[in-house]
């Protein structure tokens, strides 16, 4: 079955510094990735996402993820948080035909970003 | 361009009423699903469709019905509603069958008392 786990329910950052998200995965299939961005009371919007080739992904805001086979993991980095940064964050696997184009969905990880 | 539209954007329900969610889209999406968004689990899968006169079940079906009539609407009803069906939901399509990129409605927060 498909599974995503984000490890850090919360992480904080100061203005300036480097962030780094986990998402861990399992999947039975060569997986489609992504990260979604949630800012408080909208709904989702797609920050990067990974098919196949280069394993890394750049995004909008500054963001990219790096998909690592061995470790089934696809790490969320940005080298210098903003402020506006501050949002909760989403990993998600699926969307292949074998799983019915169905996504699943980590847990989230709220970010804070402080001055 | 008004995207991934839904109505309300809140609602609050006595236990066994019904009421019905609506999402429209005005992208010619074929996919269109429905999430809740629960507190530290997520966006959960409740029903989706891969395009008009068909709908499956997602992870967390139960209570909850859909239909997919036309290609733009994919109402959410909720026959009888329970307190444990107090949550955030979402409505999202998209155009790939990969689900290469989700479009999202703002949400309609439910409460169930």
């Amino acid at each position: 079955a498909q599974s995503v786990t984000q490890p850090d329910i919360h992480i904080t950052v100061s203005e300036g510094a480097s962030l780094e998200l986990r998402c861990n995965y399992s999947y039975g299939a060569t997986p489609y990735l992504f990260w979604y961005v949630q800012s408080p009371g909208q709904g989702l919007q797609l920050l990067l996402k990974y098919f196949s080739g280069d394993t890394l992904v750049q995004g909008i805001k500054g963001f990219e993820a790096e998909f690592k086979r061995s470790q089934s993991s696809f790490n969320l980095r940005k080298p210098s948080v903003h402020w506006s940064d501050a949002a909760e964050y989403f990993c998600a696997v699926g969307g292949t035909m074998e799983y019915g184009n169905k996504l699943v969905f980590g847990a989230g990880t709220i970010l804070r970003v402080k001055s | 361009n008004a995207g991934v539209t839904q109505t309300p954007k809140f609602q609050v329900l006595k236990t066994g009423q019904s009421m019905t969610l609506q999402c429209a889209q005005d992208m010619n999406h074929e996919y269109m699903s429905w999430y809740r968004q629960d507190p530290g689990m997520g966006l959960r899968l409740i029903h989706y469709s891969v395009g008009a006169g068909i709908t499956d079940q997602g992870e967390v079906p139960n209570g909850y019905n859909v239909s997919r009539s036309t290609t733009e609407d994919f109402p959410l009803r909720l026959l009888s509603a329970a307190p444990s069906q107090t949550s955030v939901y979402f409505c999202a399509s998209s155009t790939q069958a990969t689900n290469e990129k989700l479009f999202f409605g703002s949400g309609t927060q439910l409460s169930v008392l």
